[in-house]
């Protein structure tokens, strides 16, 4: 099973800041199949980012998703009051489909 | 629109069974594959079954498997998940989720709002 180790695992930061997410698998991952999935309290999740760096469907371009082989990135340029929420990395790579543990992205 | 509508959550005892089903509408049904993915309160999201397009193929997660049986009715719209022996650390959020594909598991593009099992004696 590939295990998806996201840090930090909270991040407090402003309205504005720039957020970097890390997920990092336990082995490389081929063809960079990994998404990003926000979810809000409440909230079902929703896709952001799939095959490592491809927008959803009308995710804004402060959303950006980066990296290949074990290391993957989720940066949101300016954070808006509606980003702050947890967000999920999982992978693709292997037919047992798999989860980041998250991180929180918190209003300081 | 996408629409996926969860139903048949509720409480179970420990060892007893549960049939959840999904409804779908917005897409053709029968071009993609489905999936079932659950949230434990205050945890994070678990994958569990995938089905492809035809049910040629299905998925589970090693927590699960042997336990859980996904099925789906493509004349219905329709995703089912039955459940058995079900055990305290299956208390969960249960997701209805549809893929990109047809018959490859992969991502999670349009999630349902969830219906809630509870194990519990």
């Amino acid at each position: 099973e590939v295990v998806l180790t996201q840090s930090p695992g909270t991040l407090s930061l402003f309205q504005g800041e720039r957020a970097t997410l890390s997920c990092r698998a336990s082995q490389t991952l081929s063809s960079n199949y990994v998404a990003w999935y926000q979810q809000r309290p409440g909230r079902a999740p929703r896709l952001l980012i799939y095959d490592s760096s491809t927008r959803a469907t009308g995710i804004p371009d402060r959303f950006t998703g980066s990296g290949s082989g074990t290391d993957f990135t989720l940066t949101i340029s300016r954070l808006e009051p509606e980003d702050f929420a947890v967000y999920y990395c999982q992978q693709y790579a292997s037919s047992l489909l798999t989860f980041g543990g998250g991180t929180t992205v918190e209003l300081k | 629109e996408v629409r996926l509508v969860e139903s048949g959550g509720g409480l179970v005892e420990p060892g007893g069974s549960l049939r959840l089903s999904c409804v779908a509408s917005g897409f053709t049904f029968d071009d993609y594959v489905m999936h079932w993915v659950r949230q434990a309160p205050g945890r994070g999201l678990e994958w569990v079954s995938s089905i492809i397009w035809n049910s040629g193929s299905k998925g589970y997660a090693a927590s699960v498997k042997g336990r859980f049986t996904i099925s789906r009715d493509n004349a219905k719209n329709s995703l089912s998940l039955q459940m058995e022996s079900l055990r305290g650390e299956d208390t969960a959020l249960y997701f209805c989720a549809k893929g990109p594909y047809s018959s490859t598991w992969t991502y999670f593009d349009y999630w349902g709002q969830g219906t809630l099992v509870t194990v519990s004696s």
